[in-house]
């Protein structure tokens, strides 16, 4: 089993600042499969990046994606007040998935 | 757009059996670009998937290793649903349960619509 592992646990930024969240494989994952998410209190996940990289649909322009092999980004390059919530990525290989434990996102 | 809509007991005791139902709309459990999946949430183990279903001109299933001889995905095509069943719960089983889909033609191997979530505690 792949294990992602993010960082840092909590971040703590003011509005406007860029954020950059890192996800690192234990082992090599095809850009393909990795994904990130937002998820707000008492919702599920909302997908934000999938295939790495592509933004999914209605997501904002602020929101990137980069990486390969065991390291993976998301970066909010200006944060707006609803952006500080909890943020996870997701892999897929040999039929199993995993996700990260998570980042949350704070005001600072 | 696609809409999954859950529903099951929210209070299951040890050693019993969780089973929940995702009814699908705006998409065909059956369709040969999806997948249906199950995923868990709680504090102590975080977003953990539990296993798939799928209909490739038959219908596969794979699950997660920690639950596999627990577990069972099932599609009903005529109810345009997927379900759960998950055997022997103890207290660790409880959490939050999702549906969710993959949308292999457009989104990949990432779960692109979400289910309301579940809570389901395991108690006496």
């Amino acid at each position: 089993e792949i294990v992602l592992t993010q960082s840092p646990g909590t971040l703590s930024l003011s509005p406007g600042e860029r954020a950059t969240l890192s996800c690192r494989a234990s082992h090599s994952v095809s850009s393909t499969y990795l994904a990130w998410y937002q998820q707000k209190p008492g919702q599920a996940p909302r997908l934000l990046i999938y295939g790495a990289s592509i933004r999914a649909t209605g997501i904002p322009d602020r929101f990137s994606g980069s990486g390969s092999g065991t390291d993976f980004t998301l970066t909010i390059s200006s944060l707006e007040p609803e952006d500080f919530t909890v943020y996870y990525c997701q892999q897929y290989d040999r039929s199993q998935y995993t996700f990260g434990q998570g980042t949350k996102l704070e005001i600072k | 757009q696609v809409q999954l809509q859950q529903s099951g007991p929210g209070l299951v005791k040890p050693s019993q059996t969780l089973s929940l139902t995702c009814a699908i709309s705006g998409d065909s459990v059956s369709s040969d670009s999806v997948a249906w999946n199950w995923i868990r949430q709680s504090p102590s183990r975080g977003l953990e998937w539990l296993g798939r279903t799928y209909y490739r001109s038959k219908w596969y299933s794979d699950y997660a290793v920690s639950v596999k001889r627990r577990i069972t995905i099932n599609a009903d095509s005529s109810r345009n649903q997927a379900s759960l069943q998950l055997k022997s719960v103890t207290p660790e089983d409880t959490a939050v349960y999702y549906c969710a889909r993959n949308y292999y033609d457009i989104t990949g191997y990432s779960f692109d619509s979400w289910g309301q979530g579940t809570q389901v505690t395991v108690s006496s």
